[in-house]
């Protein structure tokens, strides 16, 4: 069975603090990785990763691809309260997007 | 910045009844999805829609279940005789092709009394 796991479950770190979430997937159809942070309401998009070791970055945000050990990191660093969200990981598998349990993630000031 | 749009923002509803859940899609997408959130749950994956017919379906979505692309814009849900269980928040997602990523509408909270 097609599963996403994502670990920790919840997180709670101090402001200016880097923190890495981790994604693991074992799905039959590959086709790529996403992460969306989602705050109240719908996720919003933050990176897709289809390669491996290829690392995207988006301000204080990065996240790598292992497709090897199956497995993706989002690391956020100089944390500030507005990265507080549900960082959620989901795997593109053809016609569906699987997705695990999300990191709640905290930032305390 | 074109965006997924969905209405209405919260539905509440007689267990029993019928529901439509409406979204409008990125006008040049191609590929469509419903999915759902229970309180406190992950995101599941309801169904996906391409060239006028679902592609794939969840065993979630069952009979009670059906989608629909009446126009050339709008893509909806609806749920024929609704449970306590369907209350969650519904989001709807479309993206250009498969290689794309798949954008996500503001939802609507479905709440079933």
């Amino acid at each position: 069975e097609d599963k996403v796991v994502q670990s920790p479950l919840s997180l709670v770190v101090h402001e200016g603090d880097t923190v890495t979430l981790n994604c693991s997937y074992e799905v039959t159809n590959f086709r790529s990785l996403l992460w969306y942070k989602q705050e109240k309401k719908a996720p919003t998009f933050l990176f897709m990763l289809t390669s491996s070791g290829i690392e995207k970055k988006s301000g204080r945000l990065s996240s790598i691809l292992d497709k090897k050990e199956l497995f993706s990191i989002l690391n956020i660093t100089a944390t500030q309260t507005g990265d507080s969200a549900v960082y959620l990981c989901a795997v593109d598998s053809n016609y569906q997007l699987i997705w695990g349990a999300g990191t709640k993630l905290i930032i305390k000031p | 910045e074109p965006e997924v749009t969905q209405t209405p923002s919260h539905q509440v509803t007689q267990m029993g009844q019928e529901v439509i859940l409406r979204c409008v899609p990125i006008s040049n997408h191609l590929y469509f999805y419903w999915y759902r959130q229970i309180l406190g749950q992950k995101v599941e994956f309801l169904v996906s829609f391409y060239n006028n017919e679902i592609s794939e379906k969840s065993e979630i979505f069952d009979d009670q279940f059906s989608v629909e692309r009446p126009d050339g814009s709008n893509f909806t849900l609806k749920i024929r005789s609704t449970k306590l269980e369907d209350s969650a928040m519904y989001f709807c997602a479309s993206r250009r092709d498969v290689t794309d990523t798949q954008y996500f509408g503001p939802g609507t909270r479905l709440t079933v009394l």
